[in-house]
């Protein structure tokens, strides 16, 4: 089955720094990828999608400097969280859409960020 | 390794109708469960969470079940409603990992 993974699982941070997540498709190709912040009492957001090759789509509310994602090649994507904060700390899950299929989106494990 | 499976993997039930949507997994040691909705093209909606201490929880018409020792979970959908078409998604978050492990979805068309 199509499988993606996250990476890293879990990360620690001091506030101000920057983090990247990976996203990758491991056994498919994923023409969109689409990132998803979990918030406490598990309320899930729709950050940003992003297609190969071009600029990230970001929802409304959505800061695209702050959330940077590099959709470079289509079985990987980023997810840049830059100058982190304590309140950025969240569960960061991303999700793949296989190329040339149907509206089917694969899920990762999850990065777990805390921001100290 | 924790394994969740979802049956069934399509179900067509007639507007109205009561149903249901089964979750299992393999590793009881989860943390909690959460019960997703898919809409096509669209993201991801989370349900209904329900801790590892918990036996059920219920939003609406949707009350979910868990019975840990058995490693299984119920999605109860009431008065289905051709709204309520979608992909339903499992998800157990491990107890030491506090990762998802994703089940493979039910996808639910209900018919007017």
């Amino acid at each position: 089955g199509a499988v993606v993974s996250q990476h890293p699982s879990r990360v620690i941070c001091k506030s101000g720094t920057s983090v990247k997540i990976e996203c990758r498709s491991l056994d498919f190709q994923a023409t969109t990828m689409f990132w998803y912040r979990q918030f406490p009492k598990k309320s899930l957001m729709l950050m940003a999608t992003s297609n190969e090759g071009s600029k990230a789509t970001y929802e409304q509310g959505v800061e695209k400097d702050k959330f940077l994602i590099n959709h470079a090649s289509l079985t990987l994507s980023t997810l840049t969280v830059t100058s982190a904060h304590p309140e950025d700390s969240s569960f960061y899950i991303c999700s793949a859409q296989l190329r040339g299929g149907t509206d089917t989106q694969y899920f990762g494990p999850g990065t777990r960020l805390t921001v100290l | 390794k924790q394994e969740v499976t979802q049956i069934p993997a399509a179900l067509s039930v007639p507007e109205g109708e009561n149903l249901v949507l089964n979750c299992s997994f393999t590793d009881s040691a989860i943390y909690n469960l959460q019960w997703f909705r898919q809409d096509p093209g669209k993201g991801l909606t989370s349900l209904l969470l329900i801790q590892s201490s918990q036996r059920e929880q219920t939003s609406g018409r949707l009350n979910a079940s868990l019975d840990k020792s058995s490693g299984r979970s119920t999605l109860y959908i009431a008065a289905s409603q051709p709204g309520d078409s979608a992909t339903y998604l499992c998800a157990v978050e491990g107890d030491s990992n506090y990762q998802l492990i994703w089940g493979a979805g039910t996808k639910l068309i209900i018919k007017p």
